[in-house]
């Protein structure tokens, strides 16, 4: 039950776009479409970005989007804004039917 | 309005035991998989187990299993995390969670537990 690898941190400039990979293996992200991404600022509860790979909750901004290739999923966030300065981190459904959560990124807005 | 609201949290010596409470509104309780996840200070989530509508089916992370239990009364709308045999490094924020990964994914404000002598 290996934590899901994510870059530890990714900056952009506003308006730019900026991607944030999560790496698992062929017993979680590879296996099943079951990807979610979670925002969470400081001190707050943790937010859902998106799900099933590239589903978007409702009231969640279209400038958030997911994929998924192999063992590899991606959140990226085009048109940043000051507000998307947050943590982000990946969840997929495992093998042993559990869930594993990502290592986390700091996305910072230069 | 849906509501998770976490308590029970606190200061437990280490090998000590704690129960977590999660009383829940605004949503039919009683038909939907419940999750705990726990988030230590200064680091990532970790998910922590998952419990069934209706109490019977649970699975838990390496770990915690053997030492946590998780349930839920229906009646009372509330979900429980028992905690035995805590170490220091099961100090964490934790947080029950309503259909996590879901459309309707929703987590309370979470409870903080702390292992130290």
């Amino acid at each position: 039950q290996s934590a899901l690898t994510q870059p530890a941190s990714v900056s952009g400039s506003p308006g730019q776009s900026i991607a944030i990979s999560c790496t698992g293996t062929s017993s979680d992200v590879g296996a099943y479409d079951y990807v979610s991404w979670y925002q969470q600022h400081p001190d707050k509860a943790p937010k859902l970005m998106i799900y099933d790979v590239s589903k978007r909750p409702s009231g969640v901004s279209d400038r958030f989007s997911g994929s998924k290739s192999d063992n590899t999923a991606s959140l990226t966030i085009s048109g940043l804004q000051a507000e998307d300065e947050a943590d982000y981190y990946c969840c997929s459904y495992a093998s042993g039917y559990i869930y594993v959560f990502g290592t986390g990124t700091k996305v910072t807005v230069l | 309005e849906v509501q998770l609201v976490e308590s029970g949290g606190g200061l437990v010596q280490p090998g000590g035991s704690l129960r977590l409470s999660c009383a829940a509104s605004g949503f039919t309780f009683s038909s939907y998989w419940m999750h705990w996840v726990r988030q230590a200070p200064g680091k990532g989530l970790v998910w922590v187990s998952r419990i069934n509508p209706d109490g019977s089916y649970t699975t838990y992370a390496d770990s915690v299993k053997g030492r946590f239990t998780m349930s839920r009364d229906n009646a009372k709308n509330t979900l429980y995390l028992q905690m035995n045999s805590l170490r220091a490094e099961d100090t964490a924020v934790y947080y029950c969670a309503w259909d996590l990964t879901g459309p309707r994914d929703y987590w309370g404000q979470g409870t903080l537990v702390t292992v130290s002598s």
